[in-house]
């Protein structure tokens, strides 16, 4: 299932709102995962099951969607969150698929 | 807390084999909830997952269709360990390696399929 990210790329502010979003080829209901990702280290689990944030990640992450369309907000934006971010769906497992990347930068 | 801690060379020949290993603690690699994955990244074809593990009475493997005549997924219940061999490995295969556990939770749509722990990766390139 291939999985279309936009925009590959982004700058805002710190304490700005942006919004990323993942669309999927086909209807995956809401098997949707969102991972951030910084330079030289491994993905991290942000978002499971299209909206429901893992343990410990800020409040200020959210996502919605359903279906082929999703959305990845983050609001306030901090320092640390200036990162790569993936979706992923996981409606095909085993085979899962991963979106492009969004890289978030600093303006 | 989980962790995977990656291991293996950084530099393969054309035409070898490309070996890494992924220890665990904090779970285990014969867990009946548990799937153990590889997954590379590069730039030219981004995340791509590589195959899994698991453990359901008997083992289980699987393995992307791109892959299959290449791969194999091992897992040492004595070390509590996961490998990856890549066969026949060609320039195009230079990627960062990662391992990653996906773990059933009735909570979550395609839990297994959920990468919650991740290896800090190996970067393997593929050269002369």
């Amino acid at each position: 299932i291939q999985m279309t990210q936009s925009p590959s790329s982004l700058s805002a502010s710190v304490g700005d709102r942006v919004t990323i979003t993942c669309r999927a080829g086909q209807s995956i209901s809401g098997y949707l995962n969102w991972y951030q990702q910084k330079p030289g280290k491994a993905p991290e689990l942000l978002i499971h099951t299209a909206s429901r944030l893992f343990n410990g990640v800020p409040s200020r992450f959210s996502a919605s969607g359903s279906g082929t369309d999703f959305t990845l907000t983050i609001s306030n934006l901090q320092p640390e969150d200036f990162a790569t971010y993936f979706c992923q769906q996981s409606f095909s497992t085993p085979t899962i698929t991963f979106g492009q990347g969004t890289r978030l930068e600093i303006k | 807390q989980v962790q995977l801690q990656q291991s293996g060379p950084g530099l393969v020949r054309p035409s070898q084999t490309l070996s890494l290993s992924c220890v665990i603690s904090g779970d285990s690699v014969s867990s009946n909830t548990a799937a153990w994955n590889w997954i590379r990244q590069s730039p030219s074809r981004g995340l791509q997952w590589l195959g899994r593990t698991y453990y359901r009475s008997k083992w289980g493997y699987d393995y992307a269709e791109s892959l299959s005549d290449r791969i194999r997924i091992t897992a040492d219940t004595s070390k509590n360990q996961l490998s990856l061999q890549l066969n026949f490995v060609t320039p195009e295969d230079t990627a960062v390696y990662f391992c990653a556990r996906g773990q059933e939770n009735s909570a979550w749509y395609g839990s297994l399929g959920t990468m919650d722990v991740w290896g800090q990766g190996t970067l393997v390139t593929v050269s002369s």
